[in-house]
């Protein structure tokens, strides 16, 4: 069975530019979360998405954004972006429901480095 | 709310030395409990997990940890380490309430352990 995919690995953007990052869950999951990892923040949760609806988010600007498509991949998104955004992006896949723990499953991460 | 503090940020070890990772969380619910690993350039990787009944729990790679309720502690210890230990190693915590967002965990700011020959 695959894993949790990411795509890209790495990108480089210049400040007030955009970027789009994408995650396949693994095949079944339908539970898809985002966080930042950050050397100073640490891991920091962003947004979580199950059957194309937001169920949770953090505590982070409306510059962060998400979605789900009906295949349970996931986008996100972060608009005018700053220098301080620089970070890995890391998805996660679940597969939530009764008598299961919902363990979270990691991709490798999107490495962004904002210019 | 919940947090989650790893009282060391780094630990340095000999091989074949026994090591100890410690994490307390503060939680007003009841919490699962995870550490996770995560080599360089990576993502993270379930060690292992507490959701219930024996407060110890194991790991498949000799690491274990006791979830120690009364003084809110999740320790990872292992016996005897490998260079192939090293790593980044995160403690996280879940809230277990029905309908909960399982997607939400809440980190330590890691330990990164280090293995010398």
């Amino acid at each position: 069975k695959a894993g949790v995919t990411q795509t890209p690995r790495y990108l480089i953007k210049t400040r007030g530019q955009q970027v789009t990052l994408s995650c396949s869950p693994i095949s079944g999951h339908r539970s898809v979360s985002w966080y930042q990892q950050t050397p100073g923040q640490g891991l920091q949760f962003l947004f979580e998405y199950f059957s194309e609806t937001q169920r949770n988010k953090g505590n982070f600007p409306g510059r962060f954004s998400g979605r789900q498509f009906s295949n349970s991949r996931s986008e996100m998104n972060v608009s005018t972006l700053e220098l301080g955004d620089s970070a890995l992006y890391l998805c996660a896949s679940s597969f939530p429901g009764t008598g299961t723990t919902g363990e979270l499953f990691f991709g490798e991460g999107s490495r962004l480095t904002v210019l | 709310a919940q947090s989650v503090t790893q009282l060391d940020s780094q630990v340095p070890v000999f091989e074949e030395a026994p090591v100890e990772l410690r994490c307390n969380y503060s939680s007003s619910v009841s919490v699962y409990l995870f550490w996770y690993v995560q080599y360089p350039n990576q993502g993270l990787q379930l060690l292992l997990k507490y959701l219930s009944g024996s407060t110890l729990v194991e790991s498949i790679n000799g690491f274990e940890a006791e979830f120690n309720k009364s003084q809110t502690s999740f320790h990872l210890r292992k016996p005897s380490v490998h260079i192939s230990d090293t790593a980044e190693y995160f403690c996280a915590v879940r809230d277990n309430a029905g309908g909960t967002s399982y997607g939400k965990l809440t980190f330590g700011q890691g330990t990164i352990l280090t293995v010398h020959p």
